[in-house]
């Protein structure tokens, strides 16, 4: 069974600059996460999609960020435009349903300089 | 004061070391995730458990309900076991947010 894909990898940006990250999640799992991981911290939620709709996304910083999952499947996290502090790994996570164990991406290390 | 605290923060081991790694918990919730992080960022989940007790392999994982508290033991350490130990836990109600710890960073010297 595929994981969770995540692209890219790494990504290195100028602050003010704006940048994507892609996920794809297993197969057939209704429910997306988005993690922010800032060194030397646990993971943080961002937004939790539930098919193609927002459950959770009250530690989203709205004012920059946003994501999508149109069609309940894959989904895009943007930044813009990205600030020092954005520096941090991005990680998508998915499960079957809310209540389900979690299956998690490699992870997009991003660095703003 | 976070949800979630874990107890070491760091732990340096010596291979064959039993190790215990502590998660302790201030809201209600319907499960406790152990996750294991290795240098890179790839996390991969260990356990998911509600109750009791789950085994695998030489890991194990034991939850105590009443005083919002579970462990993580790793029997016979060994240095491919170094990485980040992260405990989370998925509150009860509504969607059921999950929460995370700090980690533990772990590392077994050979």
């Amino acid at each position: 069974e595929a994981g969770v894909a995540q692209s890219p990898r790494y990504k290195i940006i100028e602050k003010r600059q704006s940048v994507a990250f892609w996920c794809n999640p297993i197969s057939g799992h209704a429910t997306l996460y988005w993690y922010q991981q800032i060194l030397g911290q646990g993971p943080k939620l961002l937004i939790q999609f539930q098919n193609n709709g927002v459950v959770d996304d009250s530690q989203l910083p709205k004012d920059r960020f946003s994501a999508e999952r149109l069609k309940g499947v894959d989904s895009t996290l943007k930044i813009q435009p990205a600030k020092l502090e954005d520096s941090a790994v991005y990680l998508c996570a998915s499960s079957p349903g809310w209540n389900t164990e979690a299956f998690f991406g490699q992870g997009t290390r991003l660095t703003v300089v | 004061k976070n949800e979630v605290e874990q107890s070491p923060q760091n732990l340096t081991a010596q291979e064959g070391e039993f190790i215990t790694i502590n998660c302790s918990y201030s809201v209600g919730i319907s499960a406790l995730h152990w996750l294991q992080q290795h240098p890179g960022g790839g996390i991969v989940s260990l356990f998911m458990l509600s109750s009791g007790k789950k085994k695998h392999g030489r890991l194990i994982a034991t939850i105590n309900i009443q005083e919002k508290h579970s462990s993580l033991h790793i029997t016979a350490s060994h240095p491919r076991d170094s990485a980040v130990y992260i405990c989370a836990v998925r509150r009860s109600g509504g969607y059921q947010k999950v929460t995370f710890g700090i980690g533990t960073k772990l590392q077994v010297i050979p």
